[in-house]
């Protein structure tokens, strides 16, 4: 089944405890993306990946790294979280090229994520 | 830099009565939209998406939407709402160049009357 699998579906941590949210999808995608979704805000991107090793700041990367060494594996790093990163991650893929931007993203079901 | 407005918040409707959801964007050249759905404790689903020709599209679950330029507007329907309905709705918009980034609205959160 074609998918994009997020884990864990929830974590609580506490300020400035490391952790990693990983992402991976199983349909060859070039493109993967991590977004926040926060209450009368949508979803915000945070960062994104054209490709292996080719990844660029999106409109919140404040806070936030990302790595990208295998096509298939899109993690999100938090090195220091604070209680403003408190909100619903989710991580997406799709292909690249075709219409230049126009293929629709493939999402996860989310992380919830809350720091204390 | 392009922008997506879900003008209404919260929609009631009642089941078996029609829906339109509404989404304009800003963006100067012809843009690509989408209208998302997400269950409570889902990821987002693609119900439909425009790119080009015919301005009205057909998606899954029985909703469609209509292109309109002048209006720049991208509103979403179904004749017929069926309590499952019920959930948020999400338009974004992407543009040629832009890589694959949508931008997002800010979501309409709908309920669902039996």
């Amino acid at each position: 089944e074609a998918q994009v699998t997020q884990n864990p579906r929830y974590l609580i941590t506490v300020t400035g405890k490391k952790l990693t949210v990983t992402c991976s999808q199983n349909m060859n995608h070039e493109y993967m993306s991590w977004y926040r979704q926060d209450p009368g805000l949508g979803l915000r991107q945070i960062y994104y990946s054209m490709n292996v090793e080719v990844t660029d700041k999106g409109d919140v990367p404040e806070g936030y790294k990302v790595s990208r060494k295998e096509k298939r594996n899109f993690p999100l790093i938090l090195e220091s979280p604070s209680p403003n990163q408190t909100s619903l991650y989710f991580c997406a893929s799709s292909l690249v090229g075709g219409q230049g931007g126009g293929s629709p993203l493939h999402f996860g079901n989310g992380t919830r994520l809350t720091v204390t | 830099a392009q922008s997506v407005t879900q003008p209404d918040i919260h929609i009631t409707v009642s089941e078996g009565a029609s829906l339109e959801l509404r989404c304009n964007y800003s963006y100067g050249a012809t843009p690509y939209l989408f209208w998302y759905v997400q269950s409570p404790g889902q990821g987002l689903q693609l119900l439909l998406k425009y790119f080009s020709g015919d301005t009205l599209v057909q998606g899954i679950k029985g909703f469609e939407a209509e292109f309109k330029r002048s209006q720049s507007s991208f509103n979403l329907r179904k004749p017929s709402v069926h309590w499952s309905d019920a959930a948020e709705y999400f338009c974004a918009v992407g543009y040629t160049g832009g890589g694959n980034k949508l931008t997002f609205g800010t979501g309409t959160q709908l309920k669902v009357e039996l």
